[in-house]
């Protein structure tokens, strides 16, 4: 089983739409999660931290479920510029090579 | 304020030749990173360096090297390029222990023949 697990997508959906993204991750004993965004040929941006209350920005709203162990991206009313590969970031430990990254959902957002 | 500066942008390598990325930040951050991405793989440590001075290994460190050159410079060396070295390489850094709210590079995509 992959550490941190995504599902790959991609998820095509209409502008305006709903949609969420699942995160699984393997080590209850991890300690703070994040979602980037990542743009074709881009590099990796920063899109929120995940709290345990769960936290909105905007349209985004992050979710943390400890006891299933995973995160959850949700984005309302979704643009066309939300097309890009999210990527979920569990960190799992006290030092750089415990952050493990997913290999990211693909989001296509139609007109 | 350039952020986190990669070069170069692109490359392409025969197998058993050498070269080194250049990674240089502006932010005055401590920490330093380098990262490689595949296709269908999450990103993945190759070394880090939490300050000048100090290096460590990452998850898939081998066939690489690395240099903390001062605060602002880390880079990364491949002595002899195989073709499973064939990535995209992304430098991030960050002002505390770990890159999360930090800051990548644009990224260094690289091809080894």
């Amino acid at each position: 089983r992959k550490e941190v697990e995504q599902d790959p997508g991609p998820f095509n959906v209409p502008e305006g739409a709903t949609v969420a993204f699942n995160c699984t991750y393997s080590n209850s004993a991890s300690q703070s999660f994040f979602w980037y965004r990542q743009d074709c040929r881009k590099e990796p941006k920063l899109l929120m931290s995940v709290y345990s209350s769960g936290n909105e920005d905007g349209r985004f709203t992050a979710q943390l479920n400890r006891a299933s162990q995973y995160i959850s991206l949700l984005i309302r009313d979704s643009k066309l510029s939300d097309s890009a590969t999210y990527l979920c970031v569990v960190n799992m430990g006290s030092s750089a090579s415990k952050i493990i990254f997913g290999s990211g959902t693909r989001l296509s957002i139609r007109p | 304020n350039a952020g986190v500066t990669q070069t170069p942008k692109f490359q392409v390598l025969k197998t058993g030749q050498s070269m080194t990325l250049q990674c240089a930040q502006d932010m005055n951050h401590n920490s330093m990173y380098w990262y490689r991405q595949d296709p269908g793989m999450g990103l993945r440590l190759i070394y880090y360096s939490a300050s000048e001075g100090t290096t460590d290994k990452g998850e898939v460190p081998n066939g690489y090297n690395v240099s903390r050159l001062n605060k602002r410079e880390f880079s990364l060396r491949l002595e002899s390029a195989a073709p499973s070295q064939t990535s995209v390489y992304f430098c991030a850094s960050s002002g505390g222990g770990v890159p999360l709210q930090g800051y990548f590079g644009p990224g260094t995509r690289l091809t080894v023949t």
